[in-house]
């Protein structure tokens, strides 16, 4: 079975500052990998996914994720942080052998301080 | 392109009693999840449908809860009766057919067990 670690639950950032989440996955086949962001009673939307191909994945609003198979990591990673980007922000790895099931982490909140 | 529908938003219940939410995802979308995400946790998938059918239900707490998606479309989510620990925000989303695709959510129904 599959499973998602977000090992940060709340990062506080400046903003103007880089910010980079956390998130390691375990699954017995190549993953497939998303990232979510969940902003106070809203759904999640969807930031970035991973298929195959190209390890650096460029996304939404500014953000990009690296998967690095040995690591078994898939990063999150952005630049410069707007006020706008506090919010939730959920790993998740979908198993196509089990119809595109997707399993979540814990997700991490980010702050941003003015 | 209208997103995925839920109702109602919010919901307040005693314990024992029973509620119901609906969601109507995006048009031509063949498949459909209910997630409960508990309140710091991530979305945990409830049960998935492809058009009317369940693909899975491995984690529906059958005693209490069911789901239905009679005619391949919209789909209703039922706890009869409520438990405290049913407290959660029910999302719905939905996906189409072909391979590994984004799922979309809906804004959730927030569940308030009291």
């Amino acid at each position: 079975a599959q499973s998602v670690t977000q090992p940060d639950i709340h990062i506080t950032v400046s903003e103007g500052a880089s910010l980079e989440l956390r998130c390691n996955y375990s699954y017995g086949a190549t993953p497939y990998l998303f990232w979510y962001v969940q902003s106070p009673g809203q759904g999640l939307q969807l930031l970035l996914k991973y298929f195959s191909g190209d390890t650096l994945v460029q996304g939404i609003k500014g953000f990009e994720a690296e998967f690095k198979r040995s690591q078994s990591s898939f990063n999150l990673r952005k630049p410069s942080v707007h006020w706008s980007d506090a919010a939730e922000y959920f790993c998740a790895v979908g198993a196509p052998a089990a119809g595109n099931k997707l399993t979540f982490g814990g997700g991490t909140r980010v702050l941003v301080k003015p | 392109e209208a997103g995925v529908a839920q109702s109602p938003r919010y919901k307040i219940i005693e314990k024992r009693q029973s509620v119901a939410f609906w969601c109507n995802p995006i048009s031509g979308h063949a498949t459909l999840y209910w997630y409960q995400q508990i309140l710091g946790q991530g979305p945990k998938l409830l049960i998935q449908f492809q058009n009317n059918g369940v693909v899975d239900d491995s984690q529906l707490p059958k005693d209490r809860f069911s789901a239905e998606r009679l005619k391949g479309v919209d789909s209703t989510l039922k706890i009869q009766p409520a438990k405290l620990e049913d407290s959660a925000v029910y999302l719905c989303a939905s996906s189409s057919l072909a391979g590994i695709n984004e799922q979309f959510f809906g804004p959730g129904t927030r569940l308030t067990v009291l």
